[in-house]
């Protein structure tokens, strides 16, 4: 499968503990994003890489929220101290960053759910 | 902040009825207008990507128009088919790199 991969497809916890989430773009792809999407509403940008470096974080992305891509390959999505308003679906993104057509190919996402 | 609005925000038609939804945004800092069809269960696939005023897309029986100066796409779906159930999201890039999602048009094929 040469696809965007996300894993776990499901996460329940419960509020205050941490997650983590991961991404696994496809390989040739440089550019990395991360969005959520809550019921009724579109995909929202958290953030994304170019490589290993962060190049922009969305306001959404709370102190909680920190994300990483060590090596410019797979990246990481962690939340810490979950809030029941960290549900949502989260979407992973990769891309070969080329201009305005850049077309975004996207993972299945990871559902949480925080009780 | 990007203000992108899709309409209806939900459709039923019956199988062979063509139809089409609208996506609207602002014009000013206009650079690419994606077309996004997203199954349940599935990852959001992407239809097209327009960055031109007057352009036309077309996929098999799906087909877009772009009209930058008035702020608007169009979505066609021509002989709709149970399989074209899904959402279709549209989303705008300015001038920084994200991309800013309508909440979509969830259509409903009834067979």
């Amino acid at each position: 499968d040469t696809g965007v991969s996300q894993d776990p497809r499901h996460k329940i916890t419960k509020r205050g503990q941490n997650v983590t989430f991961r991404c696994d773009p496809i390989s040739e792809h440089n550019r990395l994003y991360w969005y959520r999407q809550t019921l009724g509403q579109g995909p929202e940008f958290l953030t994304y890489f170019q490589n290993e470096a962060q190049l922009e974080k969305s306001r959404l992305l709370s102190d909680r929220f920190s994300a990483e891509r060590p090596k410019g390959s797979f990246s990481t999505l962690e939340i810490q101290r979950t809030e029941q308003g960290d549900s949502a679906m989260y979407l992973c993104a990769s891309s070969l960053g080329s201009g305005a057509n850049e077309k975004l190919f996207f993972g299945s996402g990871t559902q949480l759910s925080v009780l | 902040i990007l203000n992108v609005e899709q309409s209806p925000q939900s459709l039923h038609v019956q199988e062979g009825d063509s139809t089409n939804f609208t996506c609207s945004f602002p014009s000013s800092n206009f650079y690419a207008l994606h077309w996004y069809r997203w199954e349940t269960a599935k990852s959001p696939e992407a239809l097209f990507v327009m960055t031109l005023n007057g352009d036309e897309k077309k996929k098999g029986r799906i087909s877009a128009t772009l009209n930058t100066k008035e702020g608007y796409s169009y979505l066609y779906i021509k002989g709709s088919q149970p399989e074209d159930s899904a959402t279709y999201l549209c989303a705008l890039s300015g001038s920084a790199r994200q991309l800013t999602f309508g909440s979509g048009t969830q259509l409903t094929v009834l067979p």
